[in-house]
């Protein structure tokens, strides 16, 4: 299947700040999908990305497709300790999913 | 809600015994996953299925196989366990379009010593 370099592969932020990572290809995907994974739990999807450009909102977090559809967003405002986990970005639309390695948030209160 | 079991949250083996992780859905999912998790290397896919008797291998396969006798229910085997298979195993379902999302299972830390 198709795959993503996701940058940072971990992140420490002070409770109150924003984060952001990023999923990047080398070739268009068709979409993606965003999943969480809290400390000692297992992935749980969040969103699917589909359209060129497409931003979505969930609460503090905004997905975001790029207009090439070769790159990709999670931006979380105001980070709460309950963000702690990872966080994937394996492409859709091919079967089965890439995962990587993902992105490790880490808040401090 | 979509609900995938695995049979066991920790386990504890002997390097060379013949290890069974079961999986089963309940939402009549055509799509089943096997992925292992370790530190640093996210996670990988062992193999996977689209429907019932059917398998395909993913990225790290050697090992393991496979069984799906019946469409609610994947089986991952350890044919000889050794100390190198010691990780968390998750396994996962999906609809059969391709951009249905994964349910996963809550994961079997297996330990083999």
């Amino acid at each position: 299947g198709q795959q993503v370099m996701q940058i940072p592969q971990y992140q420490h932020v002070q409770e109150g700040e924003d984060f952001t990572t990023y999923c990047n290809s080398s070739t268009t995907l068709s979409n993606i999908q965003w999943y969480k994974q809290r400390p000692g739990g297992h992935p749980v999807f969040l969103i699917q990305l589909v359209k060129s450009g497409e931003v979505k909102k969930q609460k503090r977090l905004t997905f975001q497709f790029g207009e090439a559809k070769k790159n990709s967003s999670l931006h979380i405002t105001a980070t709460q300790t309950t963000d702690v986990g990872t966080y994937f970005c394996p492409p859709s639309g091919n079967t089965p999913l890439v995962f990587g390695k993902g992105t490790r948030l880490s808040v401090i209160a | 809600d979509v609900k995938v079991t695995q049979s066991s949250r920790y386990l504890v083996k002997r390097t060379g015994e013949k290890v069974f992780l079961e999986c089963v859905q309940d939402m009549d999912h055509e799509n089943m996953f096997w992925y292992r998790q370790d530190p640093g290397l996210g996670l990988r896919l062992i193999y996977f299925s689209y429907d019932v008797k059917m398998k395909e291998k993913g990225d790290i396969p050697e090992g393991y196989s496979v069984s799906r006798e019946k469409k609610e229910r994947f089986s991952l085997i350890l044919e000889s366990a050794s100390t190198n298979q010691t990780s968390m195993y998750l396994c996962a379902s999906s609809l059969t379009d391709v951009d249905s999302p994964l349910h996963f299972g809550n994961g079997t830390r297996l330990t083999v010593t």
